[in-house]
C-alpha cells in the first residue's frame, strides 16, 4: 500500500543538527512532491518546506529559511529533512507528507525530535 | 504568512451538525481554491478529509463537506458521531508558493 515510513526518534543538544528520513513505497516516488510539517506538543501544525523529488526543486517557509534543508535520494525513494542550529523550541513531531492537488494526502507516522541539554 | 484563524473549540451532540470556520486573506484562502481540511486523533498523524475546498478523498464519509466564501472556508460535519471527536486543521496554498495551516479546532462530541 501507499505509505511513508520515517526514521526513529532523536534526542539532540542545542546547537546541533538533526536529519529525518522519509521512505516512500507503493507509488512512484518522483511523481509527487514531499512536504515537511512539524507539530510541537499540544500545538498546531506548521508547514516547513517542500521538495519535488523529480526535479529537486525546493521551497521553504520563511520561518525556517537558512536552517532547513530538504533533499532526496531517488534510487531508494527517500526524502530527507535536516534542521540545524537546534533550540528547545524545535522540540516537536516532524512529519513528511505527500502532496497531490495542493493537499497532503499521505502522511508519515511522525518522528519525535527532542532538543535538550 | 500568519496562521489561518480557526475557533479553538466546537462541540455538538451525536446526530447534530457542526461547522468549523477557517479565515485567511486574499493571499491564501481567498486567492485560491486550494483549501484542505485534516482530522487528527490524539497521537496519530493527520488525515486528509477535504481538498480543493469541497472535494472528498476516496474513503471519507459524505458526512464531511467543505465550502468557501471570500476569505473564509468552512468544514461541516453532519450526523455527528463519537468517532468524529478529534482536532481539525485547515490549510491553504499561498501567493508565496507556500502552505499555511490554521491553529486547529478541537471538536468535542457531547
Amino acid at each position: 500500500q501507499v505509505q511513508l515510513v520515517q526514521s526513529g526518534a532523536e534526542v539532540k543538544k542545542p546547537g546541533a543538527s538533526v536529519k529525518v528520513s522519509c521512505k516512500a513505497s507503493g507509488y512512484t516516488f518522483t511523481s509527487y512532491d514531499i512536504n515537511w510539517v512539524r507539530q510541537a506538543t499540544g500545538q498546531g501544525l506548521e508547514w516547513m518546506g517542500w521538495l519535488n523529488p523529480n526535479s529537486g526543486h525546493i521551497g521553504y517557509a520563511q520561518n525556517f529559511q537558512g536552517r532547513v534543508t530538504v533533499t532526496r535520494t531517488t534510487s531508494i525513494s527517500t526524502a530527507y529533512m535536516e534542521l540545524s542550529s537546534l533550540r528547545s523550541e524545535d522540540t516537536a513531531v516532524y512529519y513528511c507528507a505527500r502532496s497531490i492537488n495542493e493537499a497532503f494526502d499521505i502522511w508519515g507516522q511522525g518522528t519525535m525530535v527532542t532538543v535538550s541539554s | 504568512q500568519s496562521a489561518l484563524t480557526q475557533p479553538a473549540s466546537v462541540s455538538g451532540s451525536p446526530g447534530q451538525s457542526i461547522t468549523i470556520s477557517c479565515t485567511g486573506t486574499s493571499s491564501n484562502v481567498g486567492g485560491y481554491d486550494y483549501v484542505s481540511w485534516y482530522q487528527q486523533h490524539p497521537g496519530k498523524a493527520p488525515q486528509l478529509m477535504i481538498y480543493d475546498v469541497s472535494n472528498r478523498p476516496s474513503g471519507v464519509s459524505n458526512r464531511f463537506s467543505g465550502s468557501k466564501s471570500a476569505n473564509t472556508a468552512s468544514l461541516t460535519i453532519s450526523g455527528l458521531q463519537a468517532e468524529d471527536e478529534a482536532d481539525y486543521y485547515c490549510s491553504s496554498y499561498t501567493t508565496s508558493s507556500t502552505w499555511v495551516f490554521g491553529g486547529g479546532t478541537k471538536l468535542t462530541v457531547l
